[in-house]
């Protein structure tokens, strides 16, 4: 099965901006991968932020979005905040069978 | 409001079954994907299978093909992850989670002896 690539870690300065990406081994990611973000908090449920691209949920911060970069996926936070230290995962989607990455750690320092 | 919640989790012998169930409200079900993820202990997220909407297709991560099947029972607006041959490795936090994002709180599966 495909291999989804991130980041294994990123540091971003409270306000900053930082972008994650998320690609596939089998080539550039499309739309047609589906992309999804998702951020876990230790111990907690993964909580879904992106999906299909770029839709966002009614409880995604409006700093958060998605979109395709240079033939992968991007999740862009824009004004990072201490709460959004998080491990972040995307998901794509290969004809049905489904990927995850092996998540980034982010870090807000 | 969108509500998932898993059962059916435990601790099982290595050999053993367990049948995982997940319900879901709020949505209108039959239109949607439905997905079984797990997380081992300090892990990452690993999908493991899913179930299109009529159910006439259904994937699996190779490690647990022709071990595990999934179902869904749209009349219950209900899935399940039927567990069989169960190994070590199979020890995780199992989630449900749908198309479009929404997960329940997930269900712990022990493998050990």
């Amino acid at each position: 099965q495909a291999v989804v690539t991130q980041e294994p870690s990123l540091t971003v300065s409270p306000g900053g901006t930082v972008t994650l990406t998320c690609g596939s081994g089998t080539g550039g990611v499309t739309s047609g991968h589906y992309p999804y973000w998702f951020q876990q908090m230790p111990g907690q449920v993964p909580r879904t932020l992106i999906y299909d691209t770029g839709n966002k949920h009614s409880w995604t911060p409006a700093r958060f979005s998605g979109s395709l970069l240079g033939g992968k996926a991007a999740l862009t936070l824009s004004g990072a905040q201490p709460e959004d230290e998080a491990e972040y995962y995307c998901l794509l989607v290969y004809s049905g069978v489904v990927v995850f990455g092996g998540g980034t750690k982010l870090t807000v320092l | 409001e969108v509500q998932v919640v898993e059962s059916g989790g435990g601790l099982v012998q290595p050999g053993g079954s367990l049948r995982l169930s997940c319900a879901v409200s709020g949505l209108s079900f039959s239109n949607y994907w439905m997905n079984w993820v797990r997380q081992a202990p300090g892990k990452g997220l690993e999908w493991v299978a899913n179930i299109k909407p009529d159910g006439s297709q259904k994937y699996y991560v190779d490690s647990v093909k022709g071990r595990f099947t999934i179902s869904r029972d749209d009349a219950k607006y209900s899935v399940y992850l039927q567990m069989n041959n169960l190994r070590a490795e199979d020890t995780a936090v199992y989630y449900c989670m749908t198309g479009g994002g929404y997960w329940g709180q997930g269900t712990l599966v022990t493998v050990s002896s």
